[in-house]
């Protein structure tokens, strides 16, 4: 079993829908990323969370530290969010370990 | 600045031939990485510096040799490498100050993409 977990690993949605991207981890962290890739593209970084909640334009990452579990929200979802989405926790270490990625296609 | 610029975008390099990845950050993080993406696959780290000294190596073969000229340029040494070193290669820096990559906002390059013929 993988340290850290998402789901769904492939994810179509239309226009406008509302997406939830989750991340079960396992280790215990200092803080979780979330992390957008665009297909043959570098990697941008979203958030860093260690608790509560954060918001960013329509994003919105939670995370529950006693769960180990995180959540990505996007809302009123556009094409442009296609991408793959990752999840990676950091710990003690410079070393972040990183689920196996979530494929989001959002359709017009 | 708030990029990590990494060149060149694209190399094809034979077996034979030697090659340098060159990665470049102006934010004055102190900490910086290399990582390797497969298709598909989440990036593996390969090596991390840390205030200029070689602070992880994930193992990865000698035919890979890092260096880290100061602290605003991170080079990746390719030498002899084989098909199967084709991959995507991201360059990433963080503050690297109190703790660790798991507590600092990591900035990723857009990556070198490299195909060993």
């Amino acid at each position: 079993k993988n340290e850290v977990e998402q789901s769904p690993q492939n994810l179509t949605a239309q226009e406008g829908e509302f997406i939830t991207i989750n991340c079960s981890y396992s280790v215990g962290i200092s803080a979780l990323h979330w992390l957008q890739q665009h297909p043959g593209g570098g990697i941008v970084s979203l958030f860093m969370l260690s608790s509560g909640k954060k918001k960013h334009g329509r994003l919105i990452a939670t995370i529950n530290i006693q769960e180990k579990h995180s959540s990505l929200h996007i809302t009123a979802s556009h094409p442009r969010d296609s991408a793959v989405y990752i999840c990676a926790v950091g710990g003690a270490t410079n070393k972040l370990i990183f689920g196996t990625g979530t494929l989001l296609a959002v359709q017009p | 600045d708030t990029e990590v610029t990494q060149t060149p975008k694209h190399l094809v390099m034979g077996m034979t031939n030697k090659k340098s990845l060159k990665c470049e950050q102006h934010m004055g993080h102190r900490a910086m990485y290399w990582y390797k993406q497969k298709a598909k696959k989440p990036p593996e780290l390969m090596f991390v510096y840390s205030y200029e000294k070689l602070s992880i190596n994930e193992s990865v073969p000698s035919r890979f040799s890092p260096e880290c000229p100061n602290s605003s340029l991170l080079n990746l040494h390719l030498h002899a490498l084989q098909p199967e070193d084709s991959a995507l290669y991201l360059c990433a820096s963080s503050h690297g100050r109190s703790g660790s990559a798991g507590a600092n906002v990591l900035t990723f390059g857009a990556g070198s993409r490299l195909t060993v013929l």
